[in-house]
């Protein structure tokens, strides 16, 4: 079962700032959050991670609350080429096993 | 760099034959590789986890002897669909991530999946 929870679309205009939000209320202590995107018929793509901590790389932000509830991945310049399902995810370490707990993500359509 | 790559990208196949799909880390080890599978307008689905040098770790309701995975080095793992049906028409992924990179939190690196149809 997923533990996050995000908007099913949103939309953004080209060049301007995209926040996509992103609920974990039930995340534990050393859970870290990650974020993805999957473009139409390609694997996912790695953006960024984030344990509690603010995050920045070439790509994206990640702005995490303080209770680390929720958070947001901000694309600071959207183009057309960043439209693509979104995911915000947790994931869940089982033994040695590393799983990622998949939901449906947030379809972002850049317009225009 | 940590580029993992799929082979074929697309399949089409009769019903009952079987399909092996590759996935090879071009550009680092991993002793550690993911399996998924993705119908159309659903999430990503873990199918198993494969181990370099055991057997691999199935999901509930995964069929060990339907989906064979050989994970015969660190740097490839192959996913055979056997007997394949209609309903295995899916997308399939796998993902890794570097060995070196010990800490569990270490991102995965996805492939770019491969499109299987059984008709």
């Amino acid at each position: 079962d997923a533990k996050t929870t995000q908007p099913p679309s949103m939309d953004c205009a080209e060049g301007r700032a995209a926040n996509l939000p992103c609920n974990h209320s039930t995340i534990s202590g050393n859970e870290y959050v990650y974020w993805y995107r999957q473009i139409h018929s390609q694997g996912p793509q790695y953006i960024i991670h984030g344990l509690k901590n603010n995050e920045t790389n070439e790509m994206a932000s990640l702005i995490i609350t303080e209770d680390r509830k929720s958070s947001t991945l901000i694309l600071p310049h959207a183009t057309l080429r960043d439209t693509a399902v979104y995911y915000c995810i947790v994931r869940v370490y089982a033994g040695n096993n590393r799983k990622l707990i998949w939901g449906l993500g947030t379809s972002l359509a850049v317009n225009p | 760099g940590a580029v993992v790559s799929q082979h074929p990208s697309w399949v089409i196949c009769k019903s009952g034959t079987s399909v092996k799909i590759e996935c090879r880390s071009l550009d680092f080890q991993a002793t550690t590789m993911f399996w998924y599978r993705q119908f159309p307008k659903q999430s990503l689905m873990l199918m198993a986890t494969s181990n370099e040098g055991s057997k691999a770790t199935y999901e509930q309701g995964v069929e060990k002897d339907k989906f064979l995975i050989n994970h015969a080095s660190l740097t490839l793992s192959t996913l055979t669909v056997t007997s394949a049906h209609p309903e295995d028409s899916s997308f399939y992924i796998c993902s890794a991530s570097p060995i070196t990179q010990s800490s569990y939190n270490s991102p995965l690196h996805f492939g770019n999946g491969t499109r299987l149809t059984v008709t």
